[in-house]
């Protein structure tokens, strides 16, 4: 079956440290993109890649950084310059016509700064 | 700033009733609504896509009512079970270039 998966499911941070989230996909779309959601808040964009080896920011930049080597690929590292990483953290892929199927998302990692 | 405005926050609907939910957005350009479904824990789900030259799309007990004119649009659950209490959002976009612009969510709960 055709999806995304996303690791780990719970993730836990120290104070200082960076952490990387897994985004992995199969569905052979070109675009990917990492949301945050808070309660209340809704979807946020982190960041974006419609392509390989391009990505641009998204309204809360700040203190997170990606790469995408890989088509299938997107990790998203939570630096230490983020000050509030605890969230439920989305990936999302979609194809170039998004009507053929919308954004695809992934089951989610919370993270917890402890 | 692009926006996708949704209400209400929350909505509590008795088993068998209606649940309307609903959207207004500014950007003339956009030519792709879809409706997402989250439940707990969940990432969201692909519920219900309308594109602007129709008024109306109905999926089972799901319909999306669609004003070009008002730039709004709505979901109507027909039917409400409390299988369908979950996190609602809208979202717009233009189908063919650019990400889509959320809505912040309207959690559902529907009552036994």
């Amino acid at each position: 079956d055709g999806g995304i998966t996303q690791s780990p499911k719970y993730l836990f941070r120290k104070e200082g440290q960076n952490v990387t989230l897994s985004c992995e996909q199969n569905l052979n779309h070109d675009a990917m993109y990492w949301y945050r959601q808070d309660p209340g808040q809704g979807l946020r964009l982190i960041y974006y890649s419609q392509i390989v080896n391009d990505f641009q920011k998204g309204d809360i930049a700040e203190g997170y950084s990606v790469s995408r080597e890989k088509k299938e690929s997107f990790p998203l590292t939570v630096t230490s310059a983020q000050k509030n990483p605890t969230a439920f953290y989305l990936c999302a892929s979609s194809s170039f016509d998004r009507e053929k199927n919308g954004y695809t998302f992934g089951s989610g990692t919370r993270l917890t700064v402890v | 700033q692009q926006q996708v405005k949704q209400s209400p926050q929350s909505l509590i609907v008795q088993k068998g009733g209606i649940s309307i939910i609903n959207c207004a957005y500014e950007n003339t350009a956009f030519d792709y609504f879809p409706w997402y479904q989250q439940f707990p824990g969940k990432g969201p789900a692909l519920l219900i896509a309308i594109r602007p030259d129709v008024s109306e799309k109905k999926e089972g007990r799901f319909t999306i009512s669609f004003n070009k004119s008002a730039k709004q649009f709505s979901l109507h659950i027909m039917d409400s079970q409390p299988g369908d209490s979950a996190t609602y959002f809208c979202a717009a976009s233009r189908r063919s270039q650019g990400n889509l612009i959320f809505g912040k969510g309207t959690k559902l709960s529907v009552k036994p």
